[in-house]
């Protein structure tokens, strides 16, 4: 079975320090994505960053970064230079295969709280 | 922009009514989805569409049904609403043709309360 694993319900930075979320994956699937999204306060997930089961280099899109471990199956998100609007929910995601079909998956997801 | 709509933000319904919740996106996705939100369990998967007047059951199905008529529209359907249908409902879609990228993009979410 797949499973996503996000084991910090939640964490504390302080601006402009970098905070690292992690995630865990479980898979028997050799061609697999994973993603992180973000959920403000207001509700609406946004995503944030993709990184593919055979991209050799982690996925990096402005201060985010995602440090791929492919053998420990982790997926962590980096924020550099955290800002006080990173304050939100971030969930880690993967989309593989079960029983021949797609179907994404999601983890319980990591409060952050950015302080001032 | 894509852009993934939702019916309504806010719904109170009462135990027993039909229940229609629905979803359009605007960027030709081939793919959507519903899932409910509950504090500590993340995103769970109610129902997907690869393809119009296809659906595959998610995670959850029991309790609710879907449409997918057009391409761009999916709705839920809530045969008989309970009250531990009491949740955050969230839309997505995904994946147009030839991008070769599947993230998904999602509506602003539908808070529906069950009495």
């Amino acid at each position: 079975a797949q499973k996503i694993t996000q084991t910090q319900p939640g964490m504390f930075v302080q601006e402009k320090e970098a905070v690292t979320l992690d995630c865990t994956y479980d898979t028997s699937d050799q061609s697999y994505g994973l993603f992180w999204y973000k959920q403000p306060s207001s509700g609406e997930m946004i995503f944030l960053i993709y990184q593919g089961s055979y991209d050799e280099q982690n996925a990096t899109e402005g201060r985010y970064s995602l440090n791929f471990q492919k053998a420990r199956k982790s997926a962590n998100l980096v924020i550099s230079a955290s800002q006080l609007g990173d304050s939100a929910m971030y969930f880690c995601a993967m989309r593989g295969r079960t029983s021949g079909t797609y179907k994404y998956i999601f983890g319980t997801g990591t409060r952050l709280k950015v302080l001032a | 922009d894509v852009k993934v709509t939702q019916s309504s933000r806010y719904l109170v319904k009462r135990t027993g009514e039909k229940v229609f919740l629905e979803c359009v996106q605007d960027m030709d996705h081939e793919n959507m989805f519903w899932y409910r939100q509950d504090p500590g369990l993340g995103l769970r998967l109610i129902y997907f569409s690869y393809d119009v007047k296809m659906k595959e059951k998610g995670d959850i199905p029991e309790g609710y049904s879907v449409s997918r008529e057009k391409k761009e529209r999916f709705s839920l359907i809530l045969e008989s609403a309970s009250t531990n249908q009491t949740s955050m409902y969230l839309c997505a879609s995904s994946f147009a043709p030839g991008t070769g990228s599947y993230e998904q993009y999602f509506g602003p979410g539908t808070r529906l309360t069950v009495t």
